[in-house]
């Protein structure tokens, strides 16, 4: 199975400040054929399911802020928001789906205001 | 707007069963991969299951094979949790999530339902 590892746990981030969430996974999630990261991230905000934000590892879901950007390939990823909101404030979590079953997750990321 | 339901959770005792649904609506609910993730309250999220489109292909975690059966009525647009020989380990909140084929992110979540195990 692939393992994602988030780093890091939690992170503070002053309101307007750049956010940056790492995502790694245990083996390469590239598929050759197609040149497709298969690497999501989503956003789960308390007491809500998550929700896609970006597929690909760096489309943007439709209706999702410019300010979410993702980017890596290969087994490094990021998931970026240039200038953080209060409505940010969430667990964000990285998901292959390159090598499945299992659709393996990573522990998460929680995200707070500093 | 894609619309998916959850019922059937609740408190059940250990070896106890559940049947869990999910209702589909807003989109053509048989061109679908459907999935069941687990999430313990405060904790990650956690694939279980996994339905084709035509429910000729279905896919469970190591922790749940052999207890759990997931199908589906695509003239109902549902789709359905079977869970037997539950355990404490099984208590979490279980989301219905809809993907475009096995090798597609989960678009769309339902609310979830929770599930407590326990005497």
């Amino acid at each position: 199975d692939i393992v994602m590892t988030q780093s890091p746990d939690s992170l503070a981030v002053s309101l307007g400040e750049r956010a940056t969430i790492n995502c790694k996974s245990s083996q390469s999630v590239l598929y050759s054929s197609n040149n497709k990261n298969y690497l999501a991230w989503y956003q789960q905000k308390p007491g809500q399911p998550p929700k896609l934000l970006i597929y690909w590892a760096s489309t943007r879901e439709s209706g999702v802020p410019d300010r979410f950007s993702g980017s890596g390939s290969g087994t490094d990823f990021t998931l970026t928001i240039s200038s953080l909101q209060a409505e940010d404030v969430a667990v964000y979590y990285c998901q292959q789906y390159y090598r499945t079953p299992p659709h393996t997750f990573g522990q998460g990321t929680k995200l707070e205001i500093k | 707007e894609v619309q998916l339901v959850e019922s059937g959770g609740g408190l059940v005792q250990p070896g106890g069963s559940l049947r869990l649904s999910c209702a589909a609506s807003g989109f053509t609910f048989r061109n679908y991969w459907m999935y069941w993730v687990r999430q313990v309250p405060g904790k990650g999220l956690v694939w279980v299951s996994r339905i084709n489109s035509d429910e000729s292909s279905t896919d469970y975690a190591d922790s749940v094979k052999g207890r759990f059966t997931i199908s589906r009525d695509n003239a109902k647009n549902t789709v359905y949790l079977q869970m037997n020989s539950l355990r404490a380990e099984d208590t979490a909140v279980y989301y219905c999530v809809r993907g475009a084929g096995g090798r597609w992110p989960f678009d769309y979540w339902g609310q979830g339902t929770l599930v407590t195990v326990s005497s």
